[in-house]
């Protein structure tokens, strides 16, 4: 069972482009979580979803940030017009609903550096 | 209230010794506490974790603390290897799924 898969793992974006960030959660698992860790710091919650539905977006900025989690693919997290404060590393993380949440397995991440 | 923090924010032993990373919470609604190990460039691992109904827990060389009337519990590596050298991460759990994780402790091992 392959784990979860980020793509891809350096994502270079010049201010006022837009970032796509994917993620494939573990086979069988329908909850994903999606984090930003800026150097230095711990992991910071920004969404909860599971297929199809936003369950808990309240790490999310208001503005410029989206996420979905589509019945088939990849969870994306979209950041539209970005500026510098949003380089940091992004970190998928996924679950099986037996689970509960109460492990979380990461993928590797992705480095989004904005010049 | 949804913060969980962590110390130190460094810690330096020597091969064999017991590094202690200690947490502290604030909101009484959180039911899990997980320990995750984070290498340079991978993502964080889950190491162990505990609930808030019992007071220890070991798997392996990994011991969590927990003292609910505190508000704190801990992480304590018996007979630290330098492979053990990481960054370590206490995190705290609502029934809502949503983890509030601390700002981490770079552990290094000296051989």
């Amino acid at each position: 069972n392959a784990g979860v898969m980020q793509n891809p793992r350096h994502l270079v974006r010049r201010r006022g482009q837009e970032a796509r960030l994917r993620c494939s959660p573990m086979k069988g698992h329908s909850h994903v979580y999606w984090y930003r860790q800026l150097p230095e710091e711990g992991l910071k919650f920004m969404v909860y979803l599971q297929k199809e539905n936003i369950i808990d977006e309240s790490g999310m900025p208001k503005e410029r940030f989206s996420a979905e989690f589509p019945k088939e693919g990849p969870s994306i997290l979209r950041i539209q017009q970005v500026v510098r404060g949003d380089s940091a590393a992004y970190f998928c993380a996924s679950s099986p609903p037996w689970l509960a949440g109460d492990e979380q397995f990461f993928g590797p991440g992705t480095r989004l550096t904005v010049l | 209230q949804q913060q969980v923090k962590q110390s130190p924010q460094s810690l330096i032993v020597q091969k064999g010794g017991i590094p202690i990373i200690n947490c502290a919470y604030e909101n009484t609604a959180f039911d899990y506490f997980p320990w995750y190990q984070q290498f340079p460039g991978k993502g964080p691992a889950l190491l162990i974790a505990i609930r808030p109904d019992v007071s220890e827990k070991k798997e392996g060389r990994f011991t969590i603390s927990f003292n609910k009337s505190a508000k704190q519990f801990s992480l304590h590596i018996m007979d630290s290897q330098p492979g053990d050298s990481a960054t370590y991460f206490c995190a705290a759990r609502t029934g809502g799924f949503k983890t509030i994780f601390g700002a981490g402790t770079r552990l290094f091992v000296k051989a």
